[in-house]
């Protein structure tokens, strides 16, 4: 199988700082991951399509300038949250799509970063 | 444009009673549909996933679900509910560009009871 790991797995920061996650694919290249918020009892919110080479794509409402995203090489991308609030405070997921036989993508989810601000 | 409807945000079921959670989608393209399930604290485990291979998928952990197309269906099944099924099950749909982009439900919250 694939697997997808996230570090840290949990972070505690005062108001102001900046976090950064990372984000891995261990056995496999990536060229796209995706970049997820989830609220307590909330379903996944897609905040960015990271791309390898490329600058990521935020969807609607993300604040670009404070999550900062780089794909550094093909297994590695990075969510950096900048000038972090207690409203930042959420469980970041990460994931990495893969082909399947059918020649379709499976997305490979990491364990997730639980970020608190203080 | 894709979006999936879960109805039912809490289902509560009896200890090896059958387990139904319903999704129905939306999608302008032919679509991938996937189950997962989540545990508190943890990303998301795949269940199973249709690719159009075969309208009747079956996934890990005895869970299986049907695509009807002609009821823009996903419903996850499973015979037999255990205590370790308890979890928050999200149902998601992606095309095929886009690198699997998906859209996910709101979630259901599966509650088993002894």
């Amino acid at each position: 199988g694939a697997v997808v790991s996230q570090h840290p797995s949990w972070v505690i920061c005062k108001s102001g700082t900046s976090v950064k996650i990372e984000c891995r694919s261990l056995d496999f290249q990536a060229t796209t991951m995706f970049w997820y918020r989830q609220f307590p009892k909330q379903s996944l919110m897609l905040m960015a399509t990271s791309n390898e080479g490329s600058k990521a794509t935020y969807e609607q409402g993300v604040e670009k300038d404070k999550f900062l995203i780089n794909h550094a090489s093909l297994t590695l991308s990075t969510l950096t949250v900048t000038s972090a609030h207690p409203e930042d405070s959420s469980f970041y997921i990460c994931s990495a799509p893969k082909t399947d036989s059918y020649f379709s993508y499976e997305q490979y989810f990491g364990p997730g970063t639980r970020l608190t601000v203080t | 444009a894709q979006s999936v409807t879960q109805l039912g945000s809490h289902v509560s079921v009896s200890e090896g009673a059958l387990v139904l959670l319903r999704c129905n989608y939306s999608s302008s393209v032919p679509p991938y549909l996937f189950w997962y399930v989540q545990y508190p604290n943890q990303g998301l485990q795949l269940l199973l996933k249709y690719t159009s291979a075969a309208t009747l998928v079956k996934g890990i952990n005895g869970f299986e679900a049907e695509f009807k197309k002609s009821e823009t269906s996903f419903h996850l099944t499973k015979p037999s509910a255990h205590m370790s099924d308890a979890a928050e099950y999200f149902c998601a749909v992606s095309g095929y560009t886009n690198a699997g982009k998906s859209t996910f439900g709101d979630g259901t919250t599966l509650t088993v009871k002894p």
